[in-house]
């Protein structure tokens, strides 16, 4: 079965830095590839998702790109602001009939 | 943040006992997710289902069990053979099929404590 693997558990920013967290996945016919935020004590939320005919794809200052090749994509954060503080999971999706499989997420911090 | 709701909030449990869990939607979704949530290990699938009267097993399904006899309803018993059910559950719930979202809707999640 699918097995994703996010990278790194933590991470500390200064307000207005930029923020990579990275997710590698393991079968080749996950098509679906989301990025989810969870706030202390809150459901986590959809932030931006892609999927495999996309390399690349950006909202404002959140943007995610995909390598199948190399099977890993990565979330990238611009200009952070303290708001953005919270823990982020990616997940990969296989053919029909599959569920989401998650990353053990990453904790962000971001510090004015 | 309404159509996925979970009830109740915060569940206590002595050993030994079964407990149901409810999650409900009125988002007309066909597929339905339960995931446990333990600090430093994400979120890992329970059981899902994409149709009523049929579910599947997740990565960790020993120890629990699901029904779906309403598309609006799947509930997730713990029973007592779940040998550490300490945790935070969280159902979710989306449409399948090509050309639709495969955005996953989360409910507010349910915190058991097995005292």
């Amino acid at each position: 079965g699918e097995n994703v693997e996010q990278h790194p558990s933590t991470l500390s920013v200064q307000e207005g830095d930029s923020a990579v967290i990275k997710c590698t996945y393991s079968d080749s016919a996950s098509n679906y590839f989301p990025w989810y935020k969870q706030e202390l004590g809150k459901r986590p939320q959809l932030i931006i998702d892609i999927r495999s005919n996309v390399g690349e794809k950006k909202d404002q200052r959140i943007a995610v790109t995909l390598n199948k090749t190399a099977k890993h994509f990565s979330l990238h954060i611009t200009e952070t602001q303290p708001e953005d503080s919270a823990v982020y999971f990616c997940a990969a999706k296989g053919q029909a009939g599959t569920a989401l499989i998650f990353g053990k997420g990453t904790t962000l911090s971001v510090s004015s | 943040d309404g159509g996925i709701t979970q009830s109740p909030k915060y569940l206590f449990r002595k050993e030994g006992q079964n407990v149901t869990l409810s999650c409900e939607q009125n988002l007309n979704h066909d597929a339905m997710y339960w995931y446990r949530q333990d600090p430093g290990q994400g979120l890992r699938l329970i059981y899902y289902s994409q149709i009523v009267n049929d579910f599947q097993k997740g990565d960790i399904a020993e120890g629990y069990s699901v029904s779906r006899e309403k598309k609006e309803s799947f509930p997730l018993t713990v029973t007592s053979a779940q040998k550490n059910p300490t945790a935070f559950y969280l159902c979710a719930s989306s449409m399948i099929g090509t050309g639709v979202t495969n955005e996953q809707f989360f409910g507010p999640g349910t915190r058991l404590t097995v005292l």
